[in-house]
């Protein structure tokens, strides 16, 4: 069965800094990746996806995510960070018909 | 405007109480799908429909009924509710199974 994992249940960054969450999965084929954010009392929204193609993705709000089929990586990245980050980040991998979702990081934003 | 709907936001009931808890689409997608998070569990799929009539068991499917009749609705049903589905509830829909789900603003679940 596939799985998800993102190792850093929070991360702290410095205002103007820069970013990077790991994600980690585990399935016999190529999945379909993606990542989504939730600021808090919200639902999700969708950053960026990866399907086939360039390994390296841009998204919405600056994050980029590169695919390194190698090391079963799908981490996501922002050159400096704003305060308007702050919030839940989720890994997700499709196999088949199902989504599993990684089990979240929390990024805290500090002056 | 495009969206996820589901119905009611907040919902507080008692162990065996059977309820349903709705879920609407106006964005003509096939597939839907009911998630379930949990502080420190991330999301969890529950189930989800690749289209009318036909659905599937996610990874915590125990405790909950789903349907699918029409395109656009994808109702959660849960026939006796127990205390350990006290969680938020989330329902998404795409276009196909790997396209963006694009997510409900969540129903948060209480059973005494």
């Amino acid at each position: 069965a596939q799985s998800v994992t993102q190792p850093d249940i929070h991360i702290t960054v410095s205002e103007g800094a820069s970013l990077e969450l790991r994600c980690n999965y585990s399935y016999g084929a190529t999945p379909y990746l993606f990542w989504y954010v939730q600021s808090p009392g919200q639902g999700l929204q969708l950053l960026l996806k990866y399907f086939s193609g360039d390994t390296l993705v841009q998204g919405i709000k600056g994050f980029e995510a590169e695919f390194k089929r190698s090391q079963s990586s799908f981490n996501l990245r922002k050159p400096s960070v704003h305060w308007s980050d702050a919030a839940e980040y989720f890994c997700a991998v499709g196999a088949g018909y199902a989504l599993n979702f990684g089990k979240g990081t929390s990024l805290l934003v500090t002056p | 405007e495009a969206q996820v709907t589901q119905n009611p936001r907040y919902l507080i009931t008692v162990t065996g109480k059977k309820l349903t808890v709705t879920c609407s689409q106006n964005m003509n997608h096939e597939y839907m799908s009911w998630y379930r998070q949990d502080p420190g569990l991330g999301l969890r799929q529950i189930y989800y429909s690749m289209n009318v009539e036909v659905t599937d068991k996610g990874d915590v499917p125990e405790g909950y009924k789903v349907s699918r009749k029409e395109k656009r609705n994808f109702p959660l049903i849960l026939e006796s509710p127990s205390p350990n589905q006290t969680s938020l509830y989330f329902c998404a829909s795409s276009l196909a199974f790997n396209n963006e789900q694009f997510f409900g603003p969540g129903t948060r679940l209480t059973v005494l």
